[in-house]
């Protein structure tokens, strides 16, 4: 069964410091693994994914992730954190090679950039 | 924004009744799939249709049912409303050329 981990409800930093927000998973065999984001009120938005290659893959708005695979982790990093990056994000994962395209979501992490 | 409109935006029902929500999908997606958001919770599949049949479904009650049309348009009906059916639903469409999901922005049912 697949699974995913965020383990902290909450990330606390500071405008232009660093951020990470961390998520472990478990598959069955390669997974593609993504980062979406959702602003109050409003759907998911695509951020990232990792499908195959580069262990470090970059998307939207300056964020990145790096896929760990004996760790079995994807942390979400950003190297200055905005403001305006204030809201929940989710970890997703589904098996590669698969035509079914279930996401399985951890509980997402709420981030707050304080000025 | 995604191409992905949902309709309506919120909805309050009563215990009982039953619920229509509507999806339209990207421009080319041939792939819809419905999740539930409750309160503080990551998203949980539904259901996924593919080309009008439904090809797979996550522990979910068969009240919950839906359709996709030939225009890969899509709907979610949920039967015998329970309070507990409150939540964000909320719609994704996808294609077999891309590997990511892209998601509407939600139906906030009310169930009381």
């Amino acid at each position: 069964a697949q699974s995913v981990a965020q383990p902290e409800d909450q990330v606390n930093v500071a405008e232009g410091n660093p951020l990470t927000v961390k998520c472990t998973y478990s598959v069955s065999g390669n997974p593609y693994l993504f980062w979406y984001v959702q602003y109050p009120n409003r759907g998911l938005q695509f951020l990232l994914k990792y499908i195959t290659g580069d262990n470090l893959v970059k998307g939207s708005y300056g964020f990145e992730a790096e896929f760990n695979k004996s760790q079995t982790s994807f942390h979400l990093k950003k190297p200055s954190a905005l403001v305006s990056d204030s809201a929940l994000y989710f970890c997703a994962v589904r098996p590669m090679n698969t035509g079914f395209q279930k996401l399985v979501f951890g509980t997402g992490t709420r981030l707050l950039v304080s000025p | 924004e995604t191409g992905v409109t949902q309709s309506p935006t919120h909805l309050i029902k009563t215990r009982g009744q039953q619920v229509t929500l509507r999806c339209s999908s990207q421009s080319g997606h041939n792939t819809v799939s419905w999740y539930q958001q409750a309160l503080g919770q990551g998203p949980q599949f539904i259901f996924q249709y593919y080309r009008e049949e439904e090809n797979g479904r996550g522990n979910f009650p068969p009240r919950f049912s839906g359709l996709q049309f030939p225009n890969y348009s899509s709907e979610l009906n949920v039967n015998a409303l329970e309070l507990d059916d409150s939540a964000l639903y909320l719609c994704a469409s996808s294609s077999e050329s891309n590997t990511e999901a892209f998601f509407g922005q939600g139906t906030r049912l009310t169930v009381v």
